[in-house]
């Protein structure tokens, strides 16, 4: 059973566009939001994390929006870039605890 | 030094083989996790090590997992009598505390296929 979901599994956005993933959980317990990038061939790297005090981080063009009473979080991703291109997991964790339960993954690519 | 770094990058074996994975954490890092990527999912949480010791082991799939930690730095990953579900990315990451705001970094991953 997965514990986080998230969606869309691939998108495709024009450069300078907006990409949008989306996360959803239901175990209310969790409360550290991260996101991590993967390039191909190599590890993810976090990117920007939230904790649930708070509706909003940003980061750059980087910015997580949460939304705790529907139990959802999204990443967004301002003037996207072909650099941007990677795939992008949303992820969470429970307090005090190590083990974080990651999404399946959306495979961004941005179009030049 | 550098980053975290696994090996090997590939590996290839027949099913019932037994395999090791290593990964070398960055130094000075106590904490160290195993995650597995399949194909399509995302990353499957599998051990995790403070120092030597390994509080949380509840993400092992099976028996036929194993995984130990030396010296506070250096730990394998070992799976016997392998099986094609077997077949992911392994990933292991290092943090320098335990607590979970700690980033962990990850290594490049060792993409293991069993024939």
């Amino acid at each position: 059973q997965q514990q986080v979901k998230q969606s869309p599994q691939s998108l495709i956005v024009q450069k300078g566009g907006i990409s949008i993933i989306n996360c959803a959980y239901e175990n209310t317990a969790f409360d550290y939001f991260p996101w991590y990038q993967q390039f191909p061939g190599k590890g993810p790297a976090l990117l920007i994390a939230i904790r649930p005090d708070v509706s909003e981080k940003k980061e750059g063009r980087f910015t997580i929006s949460f939304n705790k009473s529907a139990k959802q979080f999204s990443l967004h991703i301002m003037d996207s870039q072909p650099g941007d291109s990677a795939t992008y997991f949303c992820a969470a964790s429970i307090n005090n605890f190590n083990k974080f339960y990651f999404g399946s993954g959306t495979k961004l690519n941005v179009k030049p | 030094g550098a980053g975290v770094s696994q090996s090997p990058s590939n590996k290839v074996t027949e099913k019932g083989k037994d395999v090791e994975l290593r990964c070398d954490p960055i130094s000075g890092h106590t904490a160290l996790y195993w995650y597995r990527q399949s194909l399509g999912q995302g990353l499957e949480f599998l051990i995790y090590f403070q120092g030597n010791s390994a509080p949380d082991k509840s993400g092992l799939p099976s028996d036929r997992f194993s995984a130990e930690r030396t010296g506070g730095s250096v730990s394998t990953l070992t799976i016997q009598r392998t099986q094609q579900e077997d077949s992911a990315v392994y990933l292991c990451a290092s943090s320098l505390g335990s607590g979970r705001y700690n980033e962990q970094f990850f290594g490049p991953g060792t993409r293991l296929t069993v024939l």
